[in-house]
């Protein structure tokens, strides 16, 4: 069975220091990864999506980067946090190319003060 | 570009009511159509989803019937419970997106009260 862990579980971090928030998926490889940030009460927004190692597409420019240094191993940073990078961070991987369902980690929520 | 559109932002029913939670998407594409759940503190879980005109998805009570003439994707329920207050969102693939993007809506938070 594919699982799905994200790291860590919640941040409270200083307007900017840098962040670093990480995922592993094990039992499925070569999965299709992804990015999502949820702002407090609103929609998820997808931020980064790789395909493969080495490999990551931008979706949205929010002063974050991300990085996928394994097969099984997705990354998400930024050196100089925002009070608007608050919310919750969400890994999410794949089956197929567009027409399978994500499946989610449990998320990282981060607080910038 | 691709976009979902619920209506509801926030529903508050009593145990037993009627659920519907409308849904509408506009897509250049034929879309594949998902409506997933999301309980505090968790990442969202696929509820079902459909990929042709007329499909039917279910699960749990819920259900939805993909409409292309109308474009939407209502999510309906016929007794909801306590247990399934949580946010309900609608969302899209669409497969001519050139970078794999799955588009949600806004959401809906569902409150049942016993």
């Amino acid at each position: 069975a594919q699982t799905i862990h994200q790291w860590p579980v919640a941040e409270i971090k200083a307007v900017g220091s840098p962040l670093s928030l990480g995922c592993t998926i094990k039992g499925k490889s070569s999965p299709n990864l992804y990015w999502y940030w949820q702002a407090t009460g609103g929609t998820l927004q997808q931020l980064f999506y790789s395909i493969t190692v080495g490999q990551v597409e931008s979706v949205v420019q929010l002063n974050l980067s991300a990085s996928r240094p394994k097969d099984d191993q997705f990354i998400l940073s930024t050196e100089k946090l925002l009070l608007s990078h608050s919310g919750f961070y969400l890994c999410a991987w794949r089956l197929g190319v567009n027409t399978g369902q994500l499946y989610f980690g449990e998320g990282s929520k981060l607080t910038v003060l | 570009g691709d976009s979902v559109t619920q209506t509801e932002g926030q529903v508050a029913l009593s145990e037993e009511d009627f659920l519907t939670i409308h849904c509408n998407y506009s897509a250049s594409g034929y879309p594949t159509l998902f409506w997933y759940v999301q309980y505090p503190g968790e990442g969202p879980q696929l509820l079902f989803r459909a990929s042709r005109d007329k499909e039917k998805g279910s699960s749990r009570g819920f259900e939805a019937t993909y409409d292309k003439g109308t474009t939407s994707f209502h999510l309906r329920k016929a007794s909801v419970q306590e247990s399934d207050s949580a946010v309900y969102y609608c969302a899209l693939s669409d497969p001519t997106s050139s970078f794999s993007k799955l588009v949600f809506g806004q959401g809906t938070s569902l409150s049942v009260v016993p």
